[in-house]
């Protein structure tokens, strides 16, 4: 079956620290990938999207390559802020585009 | 472009009232509809999905129910409200070309909590 897991949270970074999340899954033919972010009591947004193995999705100084070998999408970020603080979640799409999250992972940055 | 409304945008209800949560998406055809619940500090959990009028898939067994009057318009209900049914109710849609590729939108919400 389908199934999305990343880090627990919460994260706890200095401003301009470089931040990893990790993501993997299991998934039975071959998904899209997904990272959304919520800000406190908002819906998702979503973040940025791979479609296929060794893709990679960027938006807004965020990034994550679809690693088939290692069925990973780890998000990265170079320099994160105060700003970036939310909750990070990562999934996958199945049949019907059902989606499958990861349980989110907080991020607090500190200035 | 496309726009995703719920409301109400919060909501306090007695325990065995009933629950009528209404969601509408706006510029697009046949989306596919999904209902979601987040529990205080946890993650989604897929609650319905349709894939037109009529045509509702449900993923966990529960006192709730959802309906689809109209190609974009979802509604989530209860007969009788849980205590276990608090949470942050979210609705999305995604565009039906293009397979399992395409993303969901989110709504922006509705938080219920049953007293």
């Amino acid at each position: 079956g389908n199934s999305v897991t990343q880090m627990e949270g919460p994260v706890t970074l200095s401003e301009e620290a470089f931040l990893t999340i990790n993501c993997t899954y299991t998934a039975t033919g071959y998904p899209s990938l997904f990272w959304y972010v919520q800000y406190p009591g908002e819906g998702l947004q979503l973040l940025l999207k791979a479609t296929k193995a060794d893709d990679k999705g960027s938006n807004k100084g965020f990034e994550a390559t679809y690693r088939k070998e290692t069925t990973s999408f780890h998000l990265e970020k170079g320099s994160v802020q105060v700003s970036d603080s939310a909750v990070y979640f990562c999934a996958l799409s199945g049949n019907f585009n059902k989606f499958y999250f990861g349980s989110g992972t907080k991020l607090n940055v500190k200035p | 472009s496309q726009t995703i409304h719920q409301w109400p945008a919060t909501l306090v209800q007695p325990v065995g009232s009933p629950l009528s949560l209404e969601c509408t998406v706006e510029g697009t055809s046949n989306p596919n509809l999904y209902w979601y619940r987040q529990a205080a500090g946890r993650g989604l959990q897929l609650l319905f999905y349709s894939v037109g009028i009529g045509q509702i898939s449900s993923e966990v067994p529960q006192n709730l129910s959802a309906s689809r009057p109209q190609d974009r318009q979802f509604i989530l209900s209860s007969k009788k409200l849980l205590l276990s049914d608090s949470g942050f109710y979210l609705c999305a849609w995604s565009a039906t070309l293009g397979g399992s590729h395409n993303e969901q939108f989110f709504g922006p919400g509705t938080r219920l909590t049953v007293l």
